[in-house]
């Protein structure tokens, strides 16, 4: 089993659709949790990013993180046709310490 | 304020070369990492540098190395490639303690 599962899709949604994102882990150590928005051939972008437990919201982006259920989700309201990236969510455990990626989920919002 | 910066942005070598690739951090930021991207797949940790030592390192071997300079940048040793060393190669830094990592664009190598 891997320590990060995520579906990598591709996921294909119409324009203004209500998008989710989700990751499972297996290692109830993991304390920070990030998501990354990536473009083709390019680096990742920092979206999102929570500690332990909890929401978070910035703008049509929302970040919840369930940690007795090693569950974590990003939801994409209102989503755009300039949304259509890969997104990566990934873990550590403490600051500064390596960070354990899923496979990404590849997202196209169509016009 | 520059973001990280990495050179080249492509590469093309033959099997059992050397290759040296180069990041440059965020302003302010002292502590780098590389990372491999496979075509496919989520980046996974190679090393990181903190004050010019390797601090921690990821599943890989020892043709794998690094280093890091006094001014923080940071370069990535491989050698004796092999077909399967060709991906896309990400750098991330932090400042200190920080738990927010920011990424470069990345070096595409290709090892044929």
């Amino acid at each position: 089993q891997k320590e990060v599962e995520q579906d990598p899709g591709p996921l294909s949604v119409p324009e203004g659709a209500i998008v989710s994102l989700n990751c499972t882990y297996s290692n109830s150590a993991f304390q920070y949790f990030m998501w990354y928005r990536q473009y083709s051939r390019k680096g990742p972008e920092l979206l999102m990013y929570t500690y332990s437990s909890g929401n978070k919201e910035d703008g049509r982006f929302t970040a919840q993180v369930d940690k007795s259920s090693k569950y974590i989700s990003l939801f994409i309201r209102d989503s755009q046709p300039s949304d259509s990236a890969t997104y990566l969510c990934a873990m550590s455990v403490s600051g500064n310490t390596p960070l354990v990626f899923g496979k990404g989920t590849r997202l196209s919002v169509i016009a | 304020d520059a973001g990280v910066t990495q050179s080249p942005t492509h590469l093309i070598k033959t099997r059992g070369q050397q290759v040296t690739l180069r990041c440059s951090p965020k302003s302010g930021h002292d502590t780098v990492s590389w990372y491999q991207q496979a075509l496919g797949q989520g980046p996974q940790f190679i090393f990181q540098y903190y004050e010019e030592e390797e601090r921690q390192r990821g599943n890989f071997p020892d043709r794998f190395s690094g280093h890091q300079f006094p001014n923080y940048s940071s370069e990535l040793n491989v050698n004796a490639l092999l077909l399967g060393d060709s991906a896309l190669y990400l750098c991330a830094s932090t400042k200190g303690g920080s738990d927010t990592q920011y990424f470069g664009p990345g070096t595409r190598l290709t090892v044929l």
